[in-house]
């Protein structure tokens, strides 16, 4: 059975750092594009950040082009997604997705809240 | 707001048709296949429709989708209960170069 379990999510106040992680099963990670999905009231769903099987290739949101990095280690099963300098509408439920589809599988998500 | 044009709400009695339009451009729709996720209350979206037309194992075939130059469409044939979710399309956009989505349409079994 496929999961993906995101985890890091917190309380954190505006220009603060945040590491989200994805530890992902019951399919062969390395073989597969990952996504970070990110769902708002405000902004709906949003593509924040995708990486590559061999973490060649990354592809970000354009809001958040040089604060976020998404990074993988297929050894360990699992998907990261550094956050600097974290504004106010970053805050959001932080989705793990497969692709081969797009958004294949979806884990539980994880809440970031950005506030003083 | 969204790049991809969704009505935000449908509604039908059981039994009936609902059809759900995503609207979008030759960047996005018009040049690319799109997706359909469902997001039932309080979890995650789950994959509904992928590459336009095709069902992921699992899913009934009262799901269908198609797609017509720069717009597509999610139709659910006899709505069951069940049904009542949140709806969204997804492309990729050659110009922004990542996956948009669309705003969403909540369907409601009358």
């Amino acid at each position: 059975e496929v999961q993906l379990v995101e985890s890091g999510g917190g309380l954190v106040q505006p220009g603060g750092s945040l590491r989200l992680s994805c530890a992902a099963s019951g399919f062969t990670f390395s073989n597969y594009w990952v996504t970070w999905v990110r769902q708002s009231p405000g902004k709906g769903l949003e593509c924040v950040a995708s990486i590559n099987q061999d973490g060649s290739e990354k592809q970000y949101l354009d809001s958040v082009k040089g604060r976020f990095t998404v990074s993988r280690d297929n050894a360990r099963n699992s998907l990261y997604l550094q956050m600097s300098s974290l504004r106010a509408e970053d805050s959001a439920l932080y989705y793990c997705t497969r692709g081969h589809p797009f958004g294949s599988y979806w884990g539980q998500g994880t809440l970031v809240t950005v506030s003083s | 707001q969204y790049v991809l044009t969704q009505p935000p709400s449908a509604s039908a009695t059981p039994g009936q048709r609902v059809p759900i339009s995503c609207s979008g451009s030759s960047s996005n729709i018009g040049s690319y296949i799109v997706n359909w996720y469902q997001q039932l209350p309080g979890t995650a979206p789950k994959l509904l429709i992928y590459d336009s037309d095709q069902r992921p194992s699992g899913v009934p075939d009262r799901f269908s989708g198609s797609k017509s130059g720069a717009s597509a469409s999610l139709a659910i044939s006899g709505l069951q209960s069940e049904d009542e979710a949140d709806y969204y399309c997804a492309a990729w956009d050659d110009s922004l170069h990542n996956w948009v989505f669309g705003g969403g349409t909540r369907v409601t079994v009358l």
